[in-house]
């Protein structure tokens, strides 16, 4: 069964601090991994997208690594924001499937 | 704009009835999907569509059903057989395997 794990379920930091989320997943054979983001009781927000073929991307402050021999993928956001606060999702597109499938998500909070 | 509209925002449903939620994407994107979301199960995967006329079920596709019978197009319809519709539900598309873009979402109640 296609799973992702997102570890930790919630994060709470102040305000300036770097901090990491961390997403696994049970399939070696990818498309590509994509991080989320969602505020309350709205949709999803792509944030970064990394093919198969890459190994990260980064969009401001925001730097995402892919290693697909050890299921893993990594959210680094710098110099936190109040903004930042918000549930962030990852999913995969597995090789075998056309089925995106998601964690649960962590839930950040990034206190002033 | 391009993007993905989800209508309406607001549904309610009485028991017993089946309601249609729509999804419409000027994207030009072959791949569409359907999600459901309740607190703290994440997103789970009701159906979805690679291209026109043609859709797989998902993960939770009991008590739903879909059409794609235009690529803007995927509508999803809740019916009396599924017992606990009251959730979040998100639409998605994609294209080529790459980005996928998700609708603002349309919550259901049950009344």
């Amino acid at each position: 069964k296609q799973e992702v794990t997102q570890i930790p379920a919630a994060l709470s930091v102040p305000e300036g601090e770097n901090l990491v989320l961390n997403c696994s997943f049970t399939d070696s054979a990818i498309y590509n991994l994509q991080w989320f983001r969602q505020d309350p009781g709205k949709g999803l927000t792509s944030l970064l997208l990394i093919q198969s073929s890459q190994r990260e991307q980064t969009s401001g402050r925001l730097n995402a690594s892919l290693d697909k021999s050890s299921g893993r993928s990594t959210l680094y956001i710098a110099a936190s924001q109040p903004g930042d606060s918000a549930t962030y999702l990852c999913a995969y597109l597995p090789g075998s499937n056309y089925k995106l499938t998601f964690g649960k998500g962590t839930l950040l909070t990034v206190n002033p | 704009d391009g993007g993905i509209t989800q209508s309406p925002k607001y549904l309610f449903r009485k028991e017993g009835q089946n309601v249609t939620l729509s999804c419409e994407q000027n994207l030009n994107h072959d791949a569409m999907y359907w999600y459901r979301q309740d607190p703290g199960q994440g997103l789970r995967l009701i159906y979805y569509s690679q291209i026109v006329n043609d859709f797989q079920k998902g993960d939770i596709a009991e008590g739903y059903s879909v059409s794609r019978e235009k690529k803007e197009s995927f509508p999803l319809t809740v019916t009396s057989a599924q017992k606990n519709p009251t959730a979040f539900y998100l639409c998605a598309s994609e294209q080529g395997n790459t980005e996928a873009f998700f609708g603002q979402g349309t919550r259901l109640t049950v009344v």
